[in-house]
């Protein structure tokens, strides 16, 4: 089945630590999205992707960085940077500008 | 800017009763518009999209939406709400940014169908 996978479900950082979320899609989709989620705010866009080997910050792309080098991955990496880093992270995909998104089904991370 | 809002944090809906999620949109240009719906510890679902056509949009799972564009509202409904239907529904814009594609998600409306 095709989708969207997003790894690991659950995530503990140690202050001072940077760690990965990983998204993959079997989609064939051009563009790539993350978001942060926290309760009462909806979804923050923190980095998208049209194309491979290009990304735009997002409005809340403090602390974090990504990577497209292939068309069907696109990992986040929150730096020690992000001074408040619990949240729950939605990773999306989509085909064209007027389609919809298909999401992940999420990871959530905390810190220890 | 694009924008969308969600008026209210919660709506409670006895079971069978007919429900309205409401969101307004400010964009500049014509509006595509989005319903998702998220379960809890889950990612979002697609439900419907209002691109351009008919102003009632029809979609997943029973719902439908009303495309208003002198009131700029997109407010999602249901005939006959189910307690399955309990979940937190967000509404959504496209932005176009410098050529760049992506959605503006309103806070979010929690549904509670109540038995």
């Amino acid at each position: 089945d095709g989708g969207i996978t997003q790894s690991p479900k659950y995530l503990f950082r140690k202050e001072g630590q940077n760690v990965t979320l990983s998204c993959e899609q079997n989609l064939n989709h051009d563009a790539m999205y993350w978001y942060r989620q926290d309760p009462g705010q909806g979804l923050r866009l923190i980095y998208y992707s049209q194309i491979v080997n290009d990304f735009q910050k997002g409005d809340i792309a403090e602390g974090y960085s990504v990577s497209r080098e292939k068309k069907e991955s696109f990992p986040l990496t929150v730096t020690s940077a992000q001074k408040n880093p619990t949240a729950f992270y939605l990773c999306a995909s989509s085909m064209d500008r007027v389609d919809g998104y298909t999401f992940g089904s999420g990871t959530r991370l905390t810190v220890v | 800017a694009q924008s969308v809002a969600q008026p209210e944090d919660q709506v409670n809906v006895a079971e069978g009763n007919p429900l309205t999620v409401k969101c307004t949109y400010s964009v500049s240009g014509n509006p595509y518009l989005f319903w998702y719906v998220q379960y809890p510890n889950r990612g979002l679902q697609f439900l419907l999209k209002y691109i351009t056509g008919d102003n009632l949009v029809k979609g997943s799972y029973g719902f439908e939406a009303e495309f208003n564009k002198s009131q700029t509202s997109f407010h999602l409904k249901k005939p006959s709400a189910l307690v399955s239907d309990s979940a937190l529904y967000f509404c959504a814009v496209r932005d176009r940014d410098g050529g760049y594609n992506k959605l503006i998600f309103g806070a979010g409306t929690r549904l509670a169908v109540h038995p």
